[in-house]
């Protein structure tokens, strides 16, 4: 079983729509990631969030907003998206500072179809 | 700049046969390497990874992995394969030389299947 946990599973949205991935971790990691994977691609980065602020953007364009409310908790905020967007959105969790590794937990993806 | 290659996108195996799945990485630093498994419409998952020490890893499931800084290699083996491993496997490196927050960069892939 999976310690990130992320919802929805699956999401169908228009393209004026707003809507929200969430992710929960429970490990007492500090940092946190929302990635995106294409069909078979590897994931690629978007957001780092460390010690709750928002610390890596990979120039990722203003229609996806992230948001870190606690230490358990990432949001990636989502409006006017385009088909293109349409991804598995990946959440990951790692520890911070000397302990970190580079060993990241990731949750089991948010499907995103952008009608 | 860290790099990783994966040699072969697919990879087909007979059941029973060796996996063998090939990881050349480029850091300027010593690495810590991962390889992660990707099931269909699922998460990434640690199989093993090399931090420091024992340059033979074990992971998961049966696999295991060399770490050879001569080569720059960190090649994916499991002596047997089974039907349940096909998937998607990635091998990452980590920059560690960034900071406190670490950027793990992923290979393309290898779709590993198994064959009756």
């Amino acid at each position: 079983d999976t310690e990130v946990t992320q919802t929805p599973k699956h999401l169908v949205m228009g393209m004026t729509n707003k809507k929200s991935l969430k992710c929960e971790q429970h490990m007492g990691h500090r940092a946190m990631y929302w990635y995106k994977q294409k069909a078979k691609k590897p994931p690629e980065l978007m957001f780092v969030y460390s010690y709750e602020k928002l610390s890596i953007n990979e120039s990722v364009p203003s229609r996806f907003s992230p948001e870190c409310p606690n230490s358990s908790l990432l949001n990636l905020h989502l409006h006017a998206l385009q088909p293109e967007d349409s991804a598995l959105y990946l959440c990951a969790s790692s520890q911070e500072g000397t302990t970190n590794t580079g060993e990241l937990f990731f949750g089991e993806g948010s499907r995103l179809t952008v009608l | 700049a860290q790099s990783v290659t994966q040699l072969g996108s697919h990879v087909s195996v007979s059941e029973g046969a060796l996996v063998l799945l090939r990881c050349n990485y480029s850091s300027s630093v010593p690495p810590y390497l991962f390889w992660y498994v990707q099931y269909p419409n699922q998460g990434l998952q640690l199989l093993l990874k090399y931090t420091t020490g024992a340059t033979l890893v074990k992971g998961i499931n049966g696999f295991e992995a060399e770490f050879k800084k001569s080569e720059t290699s960190f090649h994916l083996t499991k002596p047997s394969a089974h039907m349940s491993d096909a998937a998607e496997y990635f091998c990452a490196v980590s920059d560690r030389s960034g900071g406190s927050n670490y950027k793990l960069t992923f290979g393309k892939g290898t779709l590993l299947t198994v064959n009756p």
